[in-house]
């Protein structure tokens, strides 16, 4: 079944201590992104990558890293995570996002206290 | 100015009623548009792409107006399984092809 699967869906976390979600993809989609998710702010863009080894910054990257050794994982990590990026986070991918859009995984509901 | 722009509803309608949602974007060089559904708790799915000829699937229909910069989605027959929350979607020229600007989305709640 084609999919993209992130790891953990929920995750509860102490401030600083670094975490990484990890987001698979098996349709040998070149384009991966990460979004967040806020009440009342929609989806926004964290970082994306067009390729292994190519990545950039989205509209809100502060706080994020990203790494794309291989096409299928695209993992994100906070390395001193800070109350304010509690969220829901989605991994998506696609061929090519403005023609095709993109399929998102099902989510990681993040706290950090 | 928000680049998407949505009423966030929720918009409460009994089953078998019509609903619209509209949509405004506000970067007038963007080239594509989508609407995605997202029940509560779960990820978006793309339900439609919006040509510029508007376009239809089944009780679904899909209208652009670059001139006034807007998108609809037009709903025949609602049924309490389209209780969901509509996201309309923009990819920005400025921004390049692999952006994605999400609106934050209508709710519908669908009653019997």
């Amino acid at each position: 079944e084609a999919q993209v699967t992130q790891n953990p869906r929920y995750l509860i976390t102490v401030t600083g201590k670094k975490l990484t979600v990890t987001c698979s993809q098996n349709m040998n989609h070149e384009y991966m992104s990460w979004y967040r998710q806020d009440p009342g702010l929609g989806l926004r863009q964290i970082y994306y990558s067009m390729n292994v080894e190519v990545t950039d910054k989205g509209d809100v990257p502060e706080g994020y890293k990203v790494s794309r050794k291989e096409k299928r994982n695209f993992p994100l990590i906070l390395e001193s995570p800070s109350p304010n990026q509690t969220s829901l986070y989605f991994c998506a991918s696609s061929t090519i996002p403005g023609q095709s859009g993109y399929t998102f995984g099902s989510g990681t509901r993040l706290t950090v206290v | 100015r928000k680049e998407v722009e949505q009423d966030p509803g929720p918009f409460n309608v009994p089953e078998g009623a019509t609903v619209a949602f509209n949509c405004t974007y506000s970067n007038s060089a963007s080239q594509s548009f989508f609407w995605y559904r997202q029940d509560c708790r779960k990820e978006p799915k793309l339900l439609m792409s919006v040509y510029s000829s508007g376009n239809e699937d089944g009780r679904f229909t899909a209208q652009l107006n670059r001139a006034s910069q807007y998108i609809s989605l037009l709903i025949r027959d609602s049924k309490l399984s389209d209780s969901a929350t509509y996201l309309c979607v923009v990819t920005p020229f400025s921004g390049g092809y692999n952006k994605l600007i999400f609106g934050a989305g209508t709710r519908l709640a669908v009653h019997p």
